[in-house]
């Protein structure tokens, strides 16, 4: 158990939909990362959040965002669904925003199916 | 882009076996991470490298980062079913509060009793 917890496990939805995506980093940690994992183009980086400020940002999508709130937990929030959009979506949590040692801990992911 | 090639993308052995497996690039990585994901779960940090030419170990695991710091190798021996899982390289973009991670696709390890 790394610590980060990511709701809801499994998501189905159809197209054209919204869903939300809810991360709680590891106690104490401020940095918060998300990555979408799919078949054809392995785990990608999508954004990181520093203590409720975004500080990267990846691949994402426009029709994709995020926020950090002051408690820190994190939401992914992807809109207007397409088919292409289903894979495991991963959150991430390290202690600071870089460093050597600055090790990420990955949550258990949720996987998302757009029908 | 800085693309990661893993190589195999599969491999299927039986338990006892010696294994290795790759992790390339065309660019210098200023420090490479392996991980391993196993089913329904996170990637899960197995080790940094940092040091061209830097050998690491972690039990059966023997990690190595090539000289010039643009491969690294995965060693497993005596595999075991515990091994089976998906095992990515990882590299740190450098520079600035830029700490994201860009993975390869990864080789999917299977062990079979």
């Amino acid at each position: 158990d790394s610590g980060v917890t990511q709701t809801p496990k499994h998501l189905i939805t159809a197209t054209g939909q919204r869903v939300t995506l809810r991360c709680s980093p590891r106690s104490g940690d401020l940095s918060v990362y998300w990555y979408q994992q799919s078949l054809d183009q392995g785990l990608q980086f999508l954004i990181q959040y520093y203590n409720g400020e975004e500080r990267a940002k990846g691949n994402i999508l426009e029709r994709f965002s995020a926020q950090q709130f002051p408690d820190l937990h994190s939401e992914l929030n992807l809109s207007s669904l397409e088919l292409g959009d289903s894979a495991l979506y991963f959150c991430a949590s390290s202690v600071a925003v870089g460093g050597q040692g600055n090790e990420q801990f990955f949550g258990p992911g949720t996987r998302l199916t757009v029908l | 882009t800085q693309l990661l090639e893993q190589s195999p993308q599969f491999l299927s052995i039986q338990e006892g076996e010696n294994l290795t497996v790759y992790c390339n690039s065309s660019s210098v990585f200023s420090s490479l991470q392996w991980y391993r994901q196993e089913p329904g779960e996170g990637p899960v940090l197995l080790v940094t490298v940092v040091t061209g030419g830097e050998v690491k170990k972690l039990k059966r695991l023997t990690f190595q980062f090539g000289d010039a710091r643009k491969d690294s190798s995965l060693h497993i021996t005596a595999a075991q079913p515990g091994d089976t899982g998906l095992y990515l390289c990882a590299r740190r973009n450098s520079g600035g509060s830029n700490y994201k991670l860009t993975f390869g696709k990864g080789t999917l390890l299977t062990v079979n009793p």
